[in-house]
């Protein structure tokens, strides 16, 4: 069973770096893409990048600037930077992994994992 | 982008009611939209992919239909594990969710 755990700090301050690592299980990492997505307080969904262990990655152009996205193989896990934050980053943050039966690109999200909220406060 | 929107925003119905839930897409997506279930406080749950495949476990009164642009999520019959918010996901080009539809008890 594929499970997906997010971790780090609950609280960060404006204008600092918000950091989160998604621990994998019952699945090499290297098997699959993996996205980052967050949802702020009451609101929708909105995806922020992917990673794969091949070094391949991508993110929504809205944030492209501030995101950075990492792989840790021998230790199944992946990670998410967020510069600059301000209050408008305060939100669930979700990994997941991708699945697709055309490839290409063509992947939705299963499974997440739990999340985690940030949030943004002096 | 490609933009995804959801309509109705809130639906109120009662168990045994037919539900319909709308996603249109800003241009041509083929089939390549997901649907997933989300209740409060958990993460999103996926109910179908690939537009109308059911995911495996998910109740068959569950379904979903569409291409290109105008898609629906209907469930046949409601059932109080049912009461939740339901969100359409493009992958056509990069993923891009829809706002949500609530579907409350009336």
């Amino acid at each position: 069973q594929v499970q997906l755990q997010e971790s780090g700090p609950g609280l960060v301050k404006p204008s600092e770096t918000l950091s989160l690592t998604c621990t994998v299980s019952g699945v090499s990492i290297s098997n699959y893409y993996w996205s980052w997505i967050r949802q702020p307080p009451g609101k929708g969904l909105e995806w922020i990048g992917f990673i794969h262990h091949s070094g391949s990655t991508d993110s929504n152009a809205s944030l492209k600037s501030r995101v950075t996205t990492s792989v840790d193989t021998s230790k199944n896990q992946f990670s998410l930077k967020v510069s600059s934050v301000t209050a408008a980053d305060t939100a669930v943050y979700y990994c997941a992994r991708h699945r697709s039966t055309a490839g290409g690109g063509k992947d939705w999200f299963d499974p997440w994992g739990q999340g985690t909220l940030v949030i943004v406060t002096s | 982008d490609i933009q995804m929107t959801q309509s109705p925003s809130t639906l109120s119905a009662s168990v045994g009611d037919r539900v319909t839930i709308t996603c249109r897409a800003s241009q041509s997506i083929s089939s390549w939209l997901a649907w997933y279930q989300q209740k409060p406080g958990k993460a999103p749950k996926l109910l179908i992919y690939d537009a109308s495949t059911l995911e495996s476990g998910v109740p068959s009164r569950f379904s979903g239909s569409g291409s290109g642009t105008e898609f629906t999520l209907t469930i046949s019959s409601l059932q109080p594990d049912d009461f939740a918010t339901y969100y359409c996901q493009q992958y056509n080009s990069y993923w891009t969710f829809g706002q949500g539809t609530k579907v409350e008890i009336k």
